[in-house]
């Protein structure tokens, strides 16, 4: 089965800073990988995702990650935040053919931007 | 469209109480899954189905049911519920019969289990 480890369990930051979260995968074969946001009391939204094709993905807001398969990582990235990033976000992975392991969330990052 | 609906939004429960959680989408998606959340858990993926009338179990199934007699509805049914249920529980829908594909979240019920 395959599992995700997000580094950081809390990050505050200030605002214009560079964000970088690190997300892990363990999974020998074929993934779909995912970023998710979940803001202040509202449900999950997708920030980016990658299938296949270039590692570099750009997602809504300003966001982007980098698929590198040799390090099974999927790094979450934004050159300069805002206060209205603070939220929650998850990385997920899902693994083709996986059945019902289907797709595995981390345990997600709390980010808090300070004005 | 509406997307992914859920009701109720809120619930409070006694232990040994059951309950239906709905949850609907309008976007024709052939997959739908429900997940719970945790603090410091991340989500939990408890059942899935990949269209009607097929239905599997995912990480944490146990104490929960589900059904899948349309395209539209997902219900997860609580048999008798317990302070472990305890949770945030999202419903999520993608296209394409597959989880693989990007899933749309509802906005979640928030349940309590006294």
């Amino acid at each position: 089965a395959q599992s995700v480890s997000q580094h950081n369990h809390h990050v505050i930051l200030s605002e214009a800073a560079s964000l970088e979260l690190g997300c892990n995968y363990s999974y020998g074969g074929t993934v779909n990988l995912f970023w998710y946001v979940q803001y202040p009391g509202q449900h999950l939204q997708l920030l980016l995702k990658y299938f296949s094709g270039d590692p570099l993905v750009k997602g809504i807001k300003g966001f982007e990650a980098e698929f590198i398969k040799s390090k099974f990582s999927f790094n979450l990235r934004k050159p300069s935040v805002q206060w209205s990033d603070t939220a929650e976000y998850f990385c997920a992975v899902n693994a083709r053919g996986g059945g019902a392991d289907g797709l595995t969330f981390g345990k997600g990052t709390h980010l808090i931007i300070q004005p | 469209n509406a997307g992914v609906t859920q009701t109720p939004k809120f619930q409070v429960l006694k232990t040994g109480q059951s309950m239906t959680l709905q949850c609907a989408q309008d976007m024709n998606h052939e997959y739908m899954s429900w997940y719970r959340q945790d603090p410091g858990m991340g989500l939990r993926l408890i059942h899935y189905s990949v269209g009607a009338g097929i239905t599997d179990q995912g990480e944490v199934p146990n104490g929960y049911n589900v059904s899948r007699s349309t395209t539209e509805d997902f219900p997860l049914r609580l048999l008798s519920a317990a302070p472990s249920q305890t949770s945030v529980y999202f419903c999520a829908s993608s296209y394409g019969g597959s989880m693989y594909n990007e899933q749309f979240f509802g906005p979640g019920t928030r349940l309590t289990v006294l």
